[in-house]
């Protein structure tokens, strides 16, 4: 156990909805990252926040878009969703701003099916 | 693009035998190289790294070696057991502080 949690755990969605998924990072680490993993595609940074603020942008699609919170809990939010979209989205966090100064450690993941 | 690449895709040892994964960055300003180990439908689990400072890192049947000059760092898992068998991700930190991930090795250790 990582002591990164993220839910729900699985999520099943029709086309054009929109889903929120949730995660809390490890007590004391202040970074939470965003991952998309799909079968073809490997793991693909989304997003970083650091202590509430964007840090770090990768391959994040225009409908999506995350927040995180003053007790640095994340949520990332994806719309108008797409058969694409299915995947695992795994959540990481580390201390420090800078993910590689820090270890990352992932959550359990929650995995979308887009129907 | 800045990318990682990773090879071999699969691989496949006999238990006891030795395994290497090797990895190619292209962002000479990365300085930290993580590896993660993932199970069947389980999150990712980092089991060893390094910092740019470093040529190697050991840690028991885990290693690894970095060549900043060749731009290349490789994972050594020794005397494999069935469960090292997993997919493997090498990553390395770019200049913006993003982590960019390798697309995995497929590890079968036979016992």
């Amino acid at each position: 156990d990582s002591g990164v949690t993220q839910t729900p755990k699985h999520l099943i969605t029709a086309t054009g909805q929109r889903v929120t998924l949730r995660c809390s990072p490890r007590s004391g680490d202040l970074s939470v990252y965003w991952y998309q993993q799909s079968l073809d595609q490997g793991l693909q940074f989304l997003i970083q926040y650091y202590n509430g603020e964007e840090r770090a942008k990768g391959n994040i699609l225009e409908r999506f878009s995350a927040q995180q919170f003053p007790d640095l809990h994340s949520e990332l939010n994806l719309s108008s969703l797409e058969l694409g979209d299915s995947a695992l989205y795994f959540c990481a966090s580390s201390v420090g701003a800078q993910g590689g100064s820090y270890e990352q450690y992932f959550g359990p993941g929650t995995r979308l099916t887009v129907t | 693009g800045e990318n990682v690449e990773q090879h071999p895709s699969t691989l496949s040892v006999q238990e006891g035998d030795s395994a290497v994964i090797k990895c190619t960055y292209s962002d000479s300003a990365s300085n930290y190289f993580p590896w993660y180990k993932q199970e069947l439908g389980k999150r990712p689990q980092l089991i060893i790294d390094i910092r740019s400072n470093v040529g190697e890192k050991k840690d028991q049947r885990i290693a690894v070696t970095l060549n900043k000059t060749a731009k290349h760092f490789s994972l050594h898992i020794t005397e494999t057991q069935p469960e090292d068998s997993a997919v493997y991700f090498c990553a390395a930190l770019n200049q913006g502080g993003k982590l960019i991930f390798g697309q995995g090795t497929e590890l079968s250790v036979k016992p």
